[in-house]
């Protein structure tokens, strides 16, 4: 059974769109990430939460807001999209303290 | 800045052989490094780490090996099969609940026969 849920796993957006990401665990983490993948680049943190009602900036918050509404939820939310946001996005969840992360299956989102 | 940072964008070893695959970091609160493997469209997953009061930790074929004072950590892998095929992503944090992991950019590695 997937403990971190990605919705959706494929999608496509117009430029100026607002697109939501969402992703649910049951882990019962404190807390959740989310990464986006591009080649060359590895992972790269977006933003992430230490529980509900709680988000932090990571390394490349611009263009991107979050929302973490309860413990199993956390959104990530672009409000104008552009073609740069063009990726693979990951979300995680994790006790912290360097713990394991376990990821979500990712959402492939295509920016035109 | 790239806190952490994998050397070797790619790599390809022959079936059997060993390898070896770097990670150098700069961050010094750092004390915990992990490696995750993906496979292509799924996603990463642990497959070993260590904290910073050893300086190696084997498991199987992987071992990771810590070098503080060089802010560098490895990961070797013997017998190479077939189904190492992936990327290889290195991690770095600091072992508190309110840390963020940092990855490095990755290497894919091939195992051909």
């Amino acid at each position: 059974e997937a403990a971190v849920t990605q919705s959706p796993r494929n999608k496509v957006a117009v430029t100026g769109g607002k697109v939501t990401l969402s992703c649910n665990q049951t882990n019962n983490h404190n807390n959740m990430y989310w990464y986006r993948q591009d080649t060359g680049h590895g992972l790269r943190l977006i933003h992430y939460s230490y529980g509900a009602g709680s988000t932090e900036k990571g390394d490349i918050p611009d263009g991107y807001k979050a929302s973490r509404p309860s413990q199993e939820n956390f959104s990530l939310i672009l409000e104008l999209a552009t073609p740069s946001q063009t990726s693979v996005y990951f979300c995680a969840s994790g006790d912290g303290g360097g713990n394991t992360l376990y990821f979500g299956a990712g959402t492939r989102l295509s920016v035109l | 800045g790239q806190q952490v940072k994998q050397s070797s964008p790619s790599l390809t070893v022959q079936e059997g052989g060993i390898l070896i695959l770097n990670c150098d970091y700069e961050n010094d609160m750092f004390d915990y490094f992990a490696w995750y493997k993906k496979y292509p469209d799924n996603s990463p997953t642990l497959l070993i780490s260590v904290r910073s009061n050893v300086d190696k930790r084997e498991d199987g074929r992987f071992t990771v090996f810590l070098n503080k004072s060089g802010k560098h950590f490895s990961l070797h892998i013997t017998a190479s099969q077939p189904e190492d095929t992936a990327v290889y992503l290195c991690a770095a944090g600091a072992s508190s609940s309110f840390s963020k992991l940092v990855f490095g950019q990755g290497t894919s590695l091939s195992v051909v026969p």
